[in-house]
């Protein structure tokens, strides 16, 4: 079975600042890949950023990056310059890719301040 | 146009009665899943289907039903309903080939139950 534990049920930053939200996994696969998942109030669920497992180098989409530590099991989110339009729930999930399902975690409720 | 449609987007309907949620997609993937959200929790798998002859039940499937009518539509069901299937429930699909593996999701059902 694979888990995935967001531990900070909400975070709030100031407009402009950098905030992290941290996520852990559990698996015993070698093949999946990573996800973080925003979810705005339209309750859409909108692609953040994804990580393949298989790569060491951390996956970057402008504001957004994320800290991989395979070995950790830690996948966490940085949001750099945050904007009030960051506010959302963020889900953090992991694919496993041979069973093609993912796990997600409980979510991080993120409030941006102006 | 919306790639992945979920209809309806609201319902309210009464303990017994059954329930079909439709989703239909123009992505032209072979995988598709229902998710079920309720508050402070993540997305929990309900059931999945990776084609029209591949049924899979995810880690919550009692009390559903699903149908995969064709590669573009994949429909849920609740028999008897029961309070405590009142949630918000998603579709997604994915495609596992040329690498793409994120899941693009509707955008939800909101379903009370009394």
């Amino acid at each position: 079975a694979q888990t995935v534990t967001q531990s900070q049920p909400e975070m709030s930053v100031q407009e402009a600042e950098t905030v992290t939200l941290s996520c852990t996994y559990d698996t015993s696969e070698s093949n999946y890949y990573l996800f973080w998942y925003k979810q705005p109030p339209s309750r859409q669920m909108i692609l953040v950023i994804r990580q393949e497992a298989y790569k060491q180098q951390n996956a970057t989409e402008n504001r957004f990056s994320v800290n991989f530590q395979k070995a950790a099991k830690s996948f966490s989110l940085k949001i750099s310059d945050s904007q009030l339009g960051d506010t959302a729930m963020y889900f953090c999930a992991l694919l496993n890719t041979n069973a093609g399902k993912s796990t997600f975690g409980d979510g991080t409720t993120l409030t941006v301040k102006p | 146009d919306a790639d992945v449609t979920q209809t309806p987007r609201n319902r309210i309907t009464k303990t017994g009665k059954r329930i079909m949620l439709e989703c239909s997609q123009t992505k032209g993937h072979d995988r598709m899943y229902w998710y079920r959200q309720d508050p402070g929790l993540g997305l929990r798998l309900i059931y999945y289907s990776f084609d029209v002859k591949d049924i899979n039940k995810g880690e919550i499937s009692d009390g559903y039903s699903v149908s995969r009518q064709a590669q573009a539509k994949f429909s849920l069901s609740l028999e008897s309903a029961i309070p405590n299937q009142t949630a918000l429930y998603f579709c997604a699909t994915s495609d596992f080939g040329a690498g793409y593996n994120e899941q693009f999701f509707g955008p939800g059902t909101r379903l009370t139950v009394l």
